[in-house]
């Protein structure tokens, strides 16, 4: 079975700083982790995903994370965060060849100008 | 690609009635497709998953007979609320994974729809 953690329920920070969401998972096989972001009052849009490969993947809007298995994390990072990036934002795993995936509980970044 | 629709995005009902939420990959077929239920504030939490052609499995604590789920087809699943009550309230999502290939490991979500139920 598998487990999501997503220890800062809330982020604020000022714009144009950088930001870390954290996620800590818990696998006894080999994973897949994700990342979705949510707007108010709208369904999840994938963010960017590790399957295998490269432990660094990005997303076309500057978000990028890093898949870090001996600390088992899967860290988000940007830059440079916007005013537009205020969503709520979802860390998932799920385990390898299955479809099943485990939500941590959210994490809202509020960008403050 | 890969986009999911679902019907209707907010719906009112009143207690008692039933109501159904349709769920449809526009462009790819799903085999398997999945409902969530999201709480204000809260994460997604797995209603059941759902093969076309075959029934439902549903999570634990997730009440069968109340909360219907069809997989008629390889782009459609529907939710049927049943004699829904105020604490059915909520945010439904559902999810759909593709058929072959690496697009198996990625679900693709629906935009979700808000029962409220007076």
């Amino acid at each position: 079975a598998q487990s999501v953690t997503q220890l800062d329920s809330q982020v604020p920070v000022f714009e144009e700083a950088p930001v870390e969401l954290r996620c800590n998972y818990s696998s006894s096989v080999s994973v897949y982790l994700f990342w979705y972001v949510q707007y108010p009052n709208q369904g999840l849009q994938l963010l960017l995903k590790y399957l295998s490969g490269s432990t660094l993947v990005e997303s076309i809007n500057g978000f990028e994370a890093e898949f870090n298995k001996s600390q088992t994390s899967f860290h988000l990072r940007k830059p440079s965060v916007h005013i537009s990036d205020t969503a709520e934002y979802f860390c998932a795993v799920s385990g390898a060849g299955t479809y099943k995936y485990i939500f941590g509980t959210g994490t809202r970044l509020k960008v403050l100008a | 690609g890969a986009v999911v629709s679902q019907h209707p995005s907010r719906v009112i009902c009143k207690s008692g009635t039933s109501v159904k939420i349709e769920c449809r990959s526009l462009d790819f077929q799903a085999t398997t497709m999945f409902w969530y239920r999201q709480f204000p504030k809260k994460s997604l939490m797995l209603m059941a998953t759902s093969n076309e052609g075959s029934k439902a499995t549903y999570e634990q604590g997730v009440e069968k007979d109340k909360f219907l789920i069809n997989h008629a087809s390889l782009t459609l699943s529907t939710l049927t609320v049943t004699s829904a009550h105020p604490e059915d309230s909520s945010f439904y999502i559902c999810s759909a994974t593709a058929m072959t290939g690496d697009d198996r490991t990625e679900q693709y979500f629906g935009p979700g729809t808000r029962l409220t139920v007076t």
